[in-house]
């Protein structure tokens, strides 16, 4: 059975600090997509990323940066210089489905930029 | 181009009665997920709806039911209502294409609270 575990459950930081969010899954499939979303305060939920499992290199938008480990079944989520709007709670899940079924979500970090 | 669309944004019963949230796709979108986020967790995936079937279901009793309409709007329906079923209740819709699953966009949400 597919599961994500994210181990930190909140990370403070100060503004301008990096910050790297932890994600590890677990899947028998060899094809599946990993994505991360963002929860902020409003309750909806923003897509950042999504990667399959054929593609292991990583990647950078901004002062996101993901990196993608098959061999420890990590996809981790670092951001760089956060800011105080980084603020959220920050969710790696885990689909093993080919059409998007059945997404599983890992509990979640919750981070908080400090000014 | 108007995003994921829920409703009602909050709404509160009573134990024991049934309740019908409405989502409605982002423009271009033909595939309708539903999640159930308790308080302090990550989504948890309810069922996944494509041309007016259920195409995927996640661990949920047969209380929770849905619907998918030719216009791709969807509802949920939860019948004799648990206190345990107070929750954010989220949809996300994509497109469903054979490229593996596209980032869903999710709603903002139905809080529904049971008393």
């Amino acid at each position: 059975a597919q599961k994500v575990t994210q181990a930190q459950t909140e990370i403070s930081v100060v503004e301008k600090e990096d910050v790297t969010l932890d994600c590890v899954y677990e899947t028998r499939d060899t094809t599946y997509y990993l994505f991360w979303y963002k929860q902020p305060p409003s309750g909806e939920l923003v897509f950042l990323i999504r990667r399959n499992s054929f593609d292991e290199q990583n990647e950078i938008s901004g002062r996101y940066s993901w990196n993608f480990q098959k061999s420890t079944s990590s996809f981790n989520f670092t951001i760089t210089a956060s800011q105080v709007v980084d603020s959220a709670v920050y969710f790696c899940a885990l689909s093993e489905s080919n059409y998007g079924q059945n997404f599983v979500f890992g509990p979640g970090t919750r981070l908080s930029v400090l000014p | 181009d108007a995003g994921v669309t829920q409703s009602p944004t909050h709404l509160i019963k009573t134990r024991g009665q049934q309740v019908t949230l409405r989502c409605s796709p982002k423009s271009g979108h033909d595939t309708v997920s539903w999640y159930q986020q308790a308080l302090g967790q990550g989504p948890q995936f309810i069922f996944q709806y494509y041309e007016e079937e259920e195409r995927q279901r996640g661990n949920f009793p047969d209380r929770f039911s849905g619907h998918q309409f030719p216009n791709y709007s969807s509802e949920l329906n939860v019948n004799a209502l648990l206190l345990g079923d107070s929750a954010l209740y989220l949809c996300a819709s994509s497109f469903r294409s054979p490229g593996g699953p596209y980032e869903q966009y999710f709603g903002p949400g139905t809080r529904l609270t049971v008393t």
